[in-house]
Parts: structure tokens; sequence; C-alpha cells
């Protein structure tokens, strides 16, 4: 069965240190990977997307995610953390193929940023 | 540039009433889908629809309707509330299968 598990329900950093937000998926095919970003009371928005280019995939506001295949894993990483991350954050899959554009969500993980 | 907009954004609603979801995009895409978000549980897909005339179930379609008669619009129809479906519900839309999907800001749904 395809999934997707986030490791961390809630991280908390101080301001200025690395983040480190954890995703394993399962899957028997290489599926497309993202990370999206949630701000309270506000939609998802895209932070990066891995499909099957290169595995270290860069994005939006100093992110960035490796695809480890041998690990199944789909971590997202920044250097320093600013205030303005404080958000909720989901890995998502999706499978390769098929004639529908369905994802799989993880359950999120609560980012909170410390002063 | 619009994107993906919802109608309304909160709504209270009594059992038994029924009522309908507003979604619009604007960026010609050919899929729209319909989530719900619940605490701890992410996001699950309720319908989907992969171009004007054609919509499916997603995994938690129960209660809910939904039509695509144009490639704008794609309302997400409630026609007996229920408490169960008290949630924040997320409109999606893409240009093709492999593409990310943009999302509306989500309507906050209580039915009491």
């Amino acid at each position: 069965a395809q999934s997707v598990t986030q490791l961390d329900s809630h991280v908390s950093v101080s301001e200025g240190t690395p983040v480190l937000l954890r995703c394993n998926y399962s899957s028997s095919y290489s599926p497309s990977l993202f990370w999206y970003v949630q701000h309270p009371n506000k939609g998802l928005q895209l932070l990066l997307k891995y499909t099957s280019a290169a595995t270290l995939v860069k994005g939006i506001n100093g992110f960035e995610a490796e695809f480890k295949k041998s690990e199944t894993s789909f971590h997202l990483t920044k250097p320093s953390a600013h205030m303005s991350d404080a958000a909720e954050y989901f890995c998502v899959f999706q499978p390769r193929g098929g004639a529908t554009n369905k994802l799989i969500f993880g359950t999120g993980t609560l980012l909170a940023v410390q002063p | 540039n619009a994107g993906v907009t919802q109608t309304p954004k909160f709504q209270v609603l009594k059992t038994g009433q029924s009522m309908t979801l507003q979604c619009a995009q604007d960026m010609n895409h050919e899929y729209m889908s319909w989530y719900r978000q619940d605490p701890g549980m992410g996001l699950r897909l309720i319908h989907y629809s992969v171009g004007a005339g054609i919509t499916d179930q997603g995994e938690v379609p129960n209660g809910y309707n939904v039509s695509r008669s144009t490639t704008e619009d794609f309302p997400l129809r409630l026609l007996s509330a229920a408490p169960s479906q008290t949630s924040v519900y997320f409109c999606a839309s893409s240009s093709l299968q492999d593409q990310p999907q943009h999302f509306g800001d989500g309507t906050r749904l209580s039915i009491l």
C-alpha cells in the first residue's frame, strides 16, 4: 500500500537554528513528492516538489529537501529558521501514472519558532 | 491573479440543512479536487474531476455530491448536513496529472 508518514507532529526550534522536518514514504514505484506549508487560516502553498529529476530539491523561502530512495525518505530542511516559518507543513505523495490526480497527505508537522 | 477562489469562507449550519460550497479557478486547469481537513488527519480527498463533465469519488465521498459543468467551477454539495461534516474544506486545481495542486483558502464549516 502507498502511504506517507510524517515522523513528528510538533517541532520547536529557536530562531536562527536549523529546521528538520521528517517524512518517509512507502511505495513500490518512484513517486512524486511535495512539501506544502499552511499558515493559519490559509490554504496550502507549495514549497517544493520532487518528480525524479535531481534528488536535492530547492524550494521557496530557503527550504530544501533530499529524496533518498534507499531510505524512502524526503526530509525538509532549512539552515536557519525565521519567525515567519512558524506554520504547519505537509509531506504529500502522488502516485505516478494512472488516470487520476490523487494526493496522499501526511498528517502534518506543526513548526514552532521561538525567539 | 485570483487562482482558486472558495466561497463562503465561514458557514454555520443546522443538522439536516443543505448547502453548496463554491469553488472557481481562473487558470484553465483540468483537474479539480475537494478535500476536507480534520485535526491530526491531514487532508482527505472527497471528490475529484479530471475535466468538465467527469467526476469521481475520493476517499471520503459519503454525504457529498459534486458536478463539473464547466472547466472553471466545481461546487460541492451537502444534501443533509451532519455534525460529522464539521471540518475545513479545501478546493484545489492543477493543470496536469503530475503538476502541483493550487489550493483555495478554505471554507470553515460548522454543523450544529
